[in-house]
C-alpha cells in the first residue's frame, strides 16, 4: 500500500467550480508538498506546508497534522487549472527523501 | 537564470548499452534529486545529493549511479540498460534538503529496446 494516497484519481468540473483534491499519508512527515505537472510533462511546485494554511492566488493549501491529510483548493476553476495534482511528503527520520502519491487528473471545462 | 536543465530531453538505448543523464542547475542549490516517472506508480525517488561529494540512495536506486563534483552538476548514469528503465526521469532541486521549494528540470524520456 502507498504510504502517500490521493483522491480523487480523476476529477471532471465545468468553469468557475471550487475544486478539492485530498491527500492522505501514513507516514510522520517533516513536510507536504503540492506539486503541478502540466500536459506537457513540466512540474511546478505550488506550496510546501508543515502546518496550518497557504494561500496562493486562486490556489489554497491546508494541513491537518494529527489527521495525517491535507487538502488542495481551487476557488473559481479555469481551464487552464486541467493539470496533474501531485502531493510529495518528506517523511520523519529520512531526513531527505520525498515519498509522492500517484497523483490527481483534473480537467476544467469550459 | 536557466534553472535546472536536463539532457537528452529523448532518448532510445538498446538493452545493455549505458548513458549518461546530464542535469545542471544554476541556483546554487545544495540539493539535487533524481527521479523516474512510470505510469500509475507516482513519481519515485532514485538518488540524491546533500551537496558536493555527498550522494545517496533514495527508493529505487538498483541499476543507477551519481555524482556530485560541483554543485552545479548532477549526472544520472545507467550502468547496463533494462527495458524496466523504460521511463521519464526528472532531476529537481532545491536550497536546502527537503524543506524548501523543489525547482523540476523538463524530463527526459528514455526508452530502451
Amino acid at each position: 500500500k502507498n504510504e502517500v494516497e490521493q483522491s480523487p484519481q480523476n476529477l471532471t468540473a465545468q468553469e468557475g467550480e471550487f475544486i478539492t483534491i485530498n491527500c492522505s499519508y501514513s507516514v510522520g512527515i517533516s513536510a507536504l508538498h503540492w506539486l503541478q505537472q502540466h500536459p506537457g510533462g513540466g512540474i511546478v511546485s505550488l506550496f510546501m506546508l508543515s502546518s496550518g494554511k497557504k494561500k496562493h492566488g486562486r490556489l489554497i493549501a491546508t494541513i491537518n497534522i494529527q489527521e495525517k491529510h491535507s487538502s488542495l483548493h481551487i476557488t473559481a476553476s479555469h481551464p487552464r487549472d486541467s493539470a496533474v495534482y501531485i502531493c510529495a511528503v518528506l517523511k520523519d527520520n529520512t531526513g531527505n527523501q520525498f515519498y509522492f502519491g500517484t497523483g490527481t487528473s483534473l480537467t476544467v471545462i469550459p | 537564470n536557466a534553472g535546472v536543465t536536463q539532457t537528452p530531453k529523448f532518448q532510445v538505448l538498446k538493452t545493455g548499452q549505458s548513458m549518461t543523464l546530464q542535469c545542471a542547475q544554476d541556483m546554487n542549490h545544495e540539493y539535487m534529486s533524481w527521479y523516474r516517472q512510470d505510469p500509475g506508480m507516482g513519481l519515485r525517488l532514485i538518488h540524491y545529493s546533500v551537496g558536493a561529494g555527498i550522494t545517496d540512495q533514495g527508493e529505487v536506486p538498483n541499476g543507477y549511479n551519481v555524482s556530485r563534483s560541483t554543485t552545479e552538476d548532477f549526472p544520472l548514469r545507467l550502468l547496463s540498460a533494462a527495458p524496466s528503465q523504460t521511463s521519464v526521469y526528472f532531476c529537481a532541486s532545491s536550497i536546502f534538503a527537503g524543506q524548501e521549494t523543489q525547482y523540476f528540470g523538463p524530463g527526459t524520456r528514455l526508452l530502451v529496446l
